[in-house]
């Protein structure tokens, strides 16, 4: 199957800092990448959806001067948090999803989101 | 918030047991699907059942869905130790994002 990575698994990092995470599509090229945030034993929440060559849209409440996401590639996006603070500390993950290269049968396209490991962020 | 509710949030069963866990959400939808995760780790795809399918089955695994209900549910049968993990529900509205639910605990005792 489609393979995500992250880099790096784990950061600390001092308030104020900023911290850049990578999230890469090794075995496809990922027209759309997706930005996830989740607290300890919470759900996975969609921070914002980064397609390759146009700017990121953002998920009503998140700031976009403070994530900063760039998808210059088909297989790499990146997340940026600014001036990094501890309310920032969480577990950040990444998926990829191809709109394009892989056409099933009947023409259907592939509805599943592939995840990356996850970046956990600790800010102190 | 378009989040939907997954039940139980936590669930304690005998290796051996079948595990059921329910999910419904709010809006109309292609697909849904259901994903584990170990504790710390990224997400598993599981499985993924469209708006025009009632049943799937995928070895152990068996999830329906009820459109009118706006409901899931997905069975795991003869449970394992190894099936210890959180399993979330996801549903896809049709603007190529993916609506989590609040997830289940599942924990299987030896």
């Amino acid at each position: 199957g489609a393979v995500v990575s992250q880099h790096p698994s784990r950061v600390i990092c001092k308030s104020g800092t900023s911290v850049k995470i990578e999230c890469r599509s090794l075995d496809f090229q990922a027209t759309t990448m997706f930005w996830y945030r989740q607290f300890p034993k919470q759900s996975l929440m969609l921070m914002a959806t980064s397609n390759e060559g146009s700017k990121a849209t953002y998920e009503q409440g998140v700031e976009k001067d403070k994530f900063l996401i760039n998808h210059a590639s088909l297989t790499l996006s990146t997340l940026t948090v600014t001036s990094a603070h501890p309310e920032d500390s969480s577990f950040y993950i990444c998926s990829a999803r191809d709109f394009r290269g892989t056409r099933l049968a009947g023409g259907r396209r592939s509805d599943t989101q592939y995840f990356g490991p996850g970046t956990r962020l600790t800010v102190l | 918030s378009q989040q939907g509710e997954e039940d139980p949030q936590a669930l304690s069963i005998q290796e051996g047991e079948n595990a059921t866990m329910n999910c419904s959400y709010k809006t109309s939808i292609n697909n849904l699907q259901w994903y584990r995760q170990n504790s710390g780790r990224g997400l598993v795809h599981l499985i993924l059942i469209r708006s025009n399918e009632r049943e799937k089955h995928s070895g152990r695994l068996r999830v329906t869905l009820d459109t009118s209900k706006k409901s899931s549910s997905l069975l795991i049968t003869a449970s394992r130790a190894a099936d210890t993990a959180s399993y979330f529900c996801a549903t896809d509205p049709g603007a190529q994002k993916l609506v989590f639910g609040q997830g289940t605990r599942l924990t299987i005792n030896p």
